[in-house]
């Protein structure tokens, strides 16, 4: 299962948007709607932003959306803030019952 | 409050077996759709997930480590045990364990994670 494939780094200034893209294929993203997101901080453990390709758990800021088209995902981020700077990481469901994990995206919030 | 918690050792030699307990409270893996997985993560790199155990005592693997995974629950103690053999430093990471109560869904909580160094 190779991993799915994002943007290694993206930036944004206070206040704009970004998107973050994660690419799969037809046996993870493309088949199921089961893609999440999370953010990570440096030395922290992963915290969920984005489950099941849009929906947002309690707690998290509107600001947090995601999207799916065909075989990519999408995360975007509106407002951006300070605290918004981390690494991103996306997540599918896929074939066999396993999961597979984005490459990472490390965002700057310039 | 959901609580994950991993421990197991800090270092472990090339060719040993690497044995990981996670310890969760708030919940229990026998409620129906409760899974629990592993993740690990090398220094600098990406996330990676390894294994995972439902509620049904149903498992599954990363297919390019299967053979070496091994992932067993004790419900009575709120514990989800994760065996690695044949460790290699390139297995050198921290090892997250996280709940998804919904499987598959999603992995909604995590534990701190537990740094382990294989080297020799």
């Amino acid at each position: 299962q190779s991993a799915l494939t994002q943007p290694a780094s993206v930036s944004g200034s206070p206040g704009q948007s970004i998107t973050i893209s994660c690419t799969g294929t037809s046996s993870d993203v493309g088949s199921y709607n089961l893609v999440s997101w999370y953010q990570q901080h440096p030395g922290k453990a992963p915290k969920l932003m984005i489950y099941e390709g849009s929906k947002r758990p309690s707690g998290i800021s509107n600001r947090f959306s995601g999207s799916k088209s065909g075989n990519t995902a999408s995360l975007t981020i509106s407002g951006l803030q300070v605290e918004d700077e981390a690494d991103y990481y996306c997540c599918s469901y896929a074939s066999s019952s396993t999961w597979v994990f984005g490459g990472g995206t490390k965002l700057t919030v310039l | 409050q959901v609580t994950l918690r991993e421990s197991g050792p800090a270092s472990l030699k090339p060719t040993q077996t690497l044995t990981l307990t996670c310890t969760f409270s708030g919940f229990s893996l026998s409620t129906s759709g409760m899974c629990v997985s592993w993740i690990r993560q090398p220094p600098g790199k990406a996330l990676e997930w390894l294994a995972r155990i439902d509620w049904d005592d149903d498992k599954y693997y990363s297919t390019s480590l299967k053979t070496r995974l091994t992932i067993s629950k004790d419900t009575s103690k709120n514990q989800v045990v994760l065996t690695m053999t044949n460790m290699d430093p390139v297995d050198t990471a921290t090892y997250y364990c996280a709940r998804d109560r919904s499987g598959p869904s999603a992995f909604d909580i995590w534990g701190q994670g537990t740094m382990v160094t294989i080297s020799s």
